[in-house]
This record gives C-alpha cells, sequence and structure tokens, in this order.
C-alpha cells in the first residue's frame, strides 16, 4: 500500500483558499486518491476522488500531476466550519480495498 | 439513503463484560470495515467483510470478533476487553473496487465511544 505523507497542521482565515498537499511518492499504476474530512466525536466523510489530473465538485477541488506522486486538496473560500482533519487516502481499484488513513492535516479556520 | 447506522453511542463496560456493537446499511454495499480510532489519532482498520465474508483481520486480538450475518448487519462482539481497547469504534461500508476505481467512496457510521473500566 502506498504510505501517504501530509503537514500535522494548518492554519487559515475565513474566506482563504487552503490548499493541502499529500505525498504518495510509491503510488501504484492502479491506485487512486481520495480525501476525507473527520470532525470531532464524528465518522469520516468523503470530500472527492481522483485518478489523475483535475477532479471538482461542490465542496473541493483535487489536482493530480501527471507523476500522481502527490496530490493537493483545494478548499475555496474556507468557514469556520471547516474546521477538522483532512485524510489523504491511496488504495487500489481492483481487489478487497483496504481504506488505510495516514496522520491526516489538523486544519484550523480562524474567524 | 447513504447512512450508516451504528448503535450504541456510547458503551460502558466492564473488564469480564461480553457486549456487541452493531452496525447497518441499506445501501447494497457489499464491503463492510471495522475500525477503531485513539484520540487525536488516524482510524485504524481492524477487519474487513467482502460479500459477507471476512477478508482482511489486520493481527486484530481475538478478544474483538466480527460478524456478518447478512449484506447489511455488522457486528462487533467485544469479550474481557482491556482500559486501552476504550475509543472510537467506526463501522463503515462501501462498493467493492472496480477496474475504475469509481464508486468505492466509503460511508462511515457516527461511531460507538467505547470505555472499558
Amino acid at each position: 500500500l502506498a504510505k501517504t505523507t501530509q503537514p500535522i497542521s494548518m492554519d487559515s482565515y475565513e474566506g482563504q483558499e487552503v490548499n493541502i498537499t499529500c505525498s504518495h511518492n510509491n503510488i501504484a499504476t492502479n491506485d487512486y486518491i481520495t480525501w476525507y474530512q473527520q470532525f470531532p466525536s464524528q465518522g469520516p466523510r468523503f470530500i472527492i476522488q481522483g485518478y489523475k489530473t483535475k477532479v471538482t465538485n461542490e465542496v473541493a477541488s483535487l489536482f493530480i500531476p501527471a507523476d500522481r506522486k502527490s496530490s493537493t486538496l483545494s478548499l475555496p473560500r474556507v468557514s469556520l466550519s471547516d474546521t477538522a482533519v483532512y485524510y489523504c487516502l491511496v488504495g487500489k481499484t481492483s481487489g478487497t480495498y483496504k481504506y488505510i488513513f495516514g496522520t491526516g492535516t489538523r486544519l484550523k479556520v480562524l474567524a | 439513503d447513504t447512512e450508516v447506522t451504528q448503535t450504541p453511542k456510547h458503551l460502558v463496560m466492564g473488564m469480564t463484560n461480553k457486549k456487541s456493537l452493531k452496525c447497518e446499511q441499506h445501501m447494497g454495499h457489499r464491503a463492510m470495515y471495522w475500525y477503531k480510532q485513539k484520540a487525536k489519532k488516524p482510524p485504524e482498520l481492524m477487519f474487513v467483510y467482502s460479500y459477507e465474508k471476512l477478508s482482511i483481520n489486520e493481527s486484530v486480538p481475538s478478544r474483538f470478533s466480527p460478524e456478518c450475518p447478512n449484506s447489511s448487519l455488522l457486528n462487533l462482539h467485544l469479550h474481557a476487553l482491556q482500559p486501552e481497547d476504550s475509543a472510537l469504534y467506526l463501522c463503515a461500508s462501501s462498493n467493492p473496487p472496480t477496474a475504475l476505481g469509481l464508486n468505492t467512496e466509503a460511508f462511515f457510521g457516527q461511531g460507538t465511544r467505547l470505555t472499558v473500566v
């Protein structure tokens, strides 16, 4: 399984764009990248998933360069309610999938 | 219905007790998972069921015993736990991965907060 590395924590201000980068140097050809958000004492919640280039949904964008050794989660115009832990997961596209969580990035949004 | 329901929400048990955690989903997912999460740590995978069969056991002690009675239900039977087993226990479900890696989003329940005394 590909190991992921993220910054331990980040601070931002309301209204700013936040970019969280995840490194996954040994990503395999059939691995895809998924990001989850977790609030205290709640289960993780899916944010976005991608394989290559750029993916955008109503809450975030995911940028994946051609070599796929890293990915960047972009949260536009964060608010206080975006304060949470964000996890990057890398997993394969066939067989039994193990959702293995890395250390995550603790994002704190300040007023 | 995109919900995974876990019961109970909170559980306090003694070290000699036997209890069970329950998890239910009605999304038609054929993969279900148990995770353990300690405070300020990431969730740790314990077990994976695929098509109601245990496919992954991450070397979990035998005092934790999973059971998948049918495709919608997942149980975790607890016996002779230790205080260090106190944690948030999370259940999740997903479709098994496809060649395109699509529709493999995992849905998590809110967890059971377990305290062993």
